[in-house]
């Protein structure tokens, strides 16, 4: 099946920093692709819809500023979370839909940590 | 708003017992639901779809409109079934890939 790879699996940064993780598709194309959040213990959140070429569309409660997204490409998402703070620590997944039935697949994540 | 709940966090069962995890939903209008699978250190992915209508690895659910339910089953377990389980309903159309996820179950099968 379509392959979504992320990077970096893990982070670890000052509070006050930028971290930028990106999310790419590695065999197939992705015009839309999709940013999560999981804290511990709890279930996904979509944060975002990432469209290649234009702006991305924030679920209510989302900080478009604190979350910025970009779709430059057709296989590339990336999310930066800027001025980051302890509570922005969780996991952040991306998902694209790909092959022929449209099946989302995800990435592997990743575990951001902020000091 | 749409809603996916999975009443259980836990569940375990023995080697070859039957198993259900379940998962209900709200939403006014007519969602897709699916089923992921999160095995240990490995990425979601995708078990079964409710419009495929297919048996994935012994699992089979099915929609339920009445009781807004769309459980997962299986009726002999396997070890190698332990995993995280999540039920995830999308809205579809141009929302599609969009998923509102249930909380998760954690399904332990014993030896």
């Amino acid at each position: 099946g379509a392959v979504v790879s992320q990077h970096p699996s893990r982070v670890i940064c000052k509070s006050g920093t930028s971290v930028k993780i990106e999310c790419r598709s590695l065999d197939f194309q992705a015009t839309t692709m999709f940013w999560y959040r999981q804290f511990p213990k709890q279930s996904l959140m979509l944060m975002a819809t990432s469209n290649e070429g234009s702006k991305a569309t924030y679920e209510q409660g989302v900080e478009k500023d604190k979350f910025l997204i970009n779709h430059a490409s057709l296989t590339l998402s990336t999310l930066t979370v800027t001025s980051a703070h302890p509570e922005d620590s969780s996991f952040y997944i991306c998902s694209a839909r790909g092959g022929n039935t449209g099946e989302l697949f995800f990435g592997e994540g990743s575990r951001l940590t902020v000091l | 708003a749409q809603r996916v709940t999975q009443p259980e966090k836990l569940l375990s069962v023995f080697k070859g017992a039957p198993v259900e995890l379940k998962c209900n939903y709200s939403y006014s209008g007519s969602p897709e639901l699916f089923w992921y699978v999160q095995y240990s250190r490995q990425r979601l992915q995708l078990l079964l779809r409710h419009i495929s209508r297919e048996s994935i690895k012994g699992f089979t659910a099915d929609l339920n409109k009445g009781e807004t339910s769309f459980h997962l089953k299986k009726p002999f377990a396997q070890e190698e079934d332990s995993a995280m389980y999540y039920c995830a309903l999308s809205t579809g159309g141009t929302s599609y890939g969009k998923l509102t996820f249930g909380q998760g179950t954690i399904l332990t099968v014993h030896p």
